[in-house]
């Protein structure tokens, strides 16, 4: 199975500041992933799509980059309604799988 | 509109076997496949399983001995079994519809399932 590892676990950020946070696949995957946000208690919501890919109705501070097997989803000065968990996940394999989250705290 | 709606019990008792049941509406099965994502209390997102638009399945390695998925296109529902239930195997339940792209774009609710005596 391929193996999605994020980091940091968490980042404590203060609202206006601008984050990174990277998913590392344990193989090459193109760019097979793709980004969610979790609010508690809510279902996952996509947010970019084949590492890159904007979704419509996104906010456009959010992008992602990235290939093989370093991803980096990026924020452009964090809003209060940002703070959240984040998870990646890849589809280069039928055999799906999430990484393990990056929770964005307020700092 | 899409949706999905999971349904099943609440409370398990250990070892025994799981049964949810996925209702959708707005899309066909045989056009799209569905897949199940649990959640642990506390704990992050688990790929748990697939059908997909052709009917055939793929499991997640750690759980393929235990589980099942299966479907009925006449109702549009998919079903998901899984046997000799642990306490580890409460979580939330959601069934969840990928693009073709396989990024999933719409989430049922989630059912909460609770593995105790």
């Amino acid at each position: 199975n391929i193996v999605l590892t994020q980091s940091p676990a968490t980042l404590s950020v203060t609202p206006g500041e601008s984050v990174s946070l990277s998913c590392r696949a344990s193989q090459s995957i193109s760019t097979s992933i793709h980004w969610y946000q979790q609010k508690s208690n809510e279902s996952p919501r996509l947010l970019i799509k084949y590492a890159s890919q904007s979704i419509s109705g996104i906010p456009s501070r959010f992008s992602g980059s990235g290939s093989g097997t370093d991803f980096t989803l990026s924020i452009n000065r964090v809003e209060s309604e940002d703070f959240s968990i984040y998870y990646c996940q890849q589809s280069y394999s039928s055999l799906f799988t999430f990484g393990s989250g990056t929770k964005l705290e307020i700092k | 509109q899409v949706q999905l709606k999971e349904s099943g019990p609440g409370l398990v008792q250990p070892s025994q076997t799981l049964s949810l049941t996925c209702t959708v509406s707005g899309f066909s099965l045989t056009s799209n496949s569905v897949h199940w994502v649990r959640q642990p209390p506390g704990k992050g997102l688990e790929w748990v399983g697939a059908i997909w638009s052709g009917g055939s399945t793929d499991y997640n390695s750690a759980l393929k001995s235990r589980l099942s998925i299966s479907r009925d296109t006449s109702k549009s529902q998919v079903f998901l079994k899984m046997n000799s239930l642990q306490t580890e195997d409460t979580a939330i339940y959601f069934c969840t519809r990928p693009q073709t792209g396989n990024y999933f774009d719409y989430w049922g609710q989630g059912v909460m399932v609770t593995v105790s005596s």
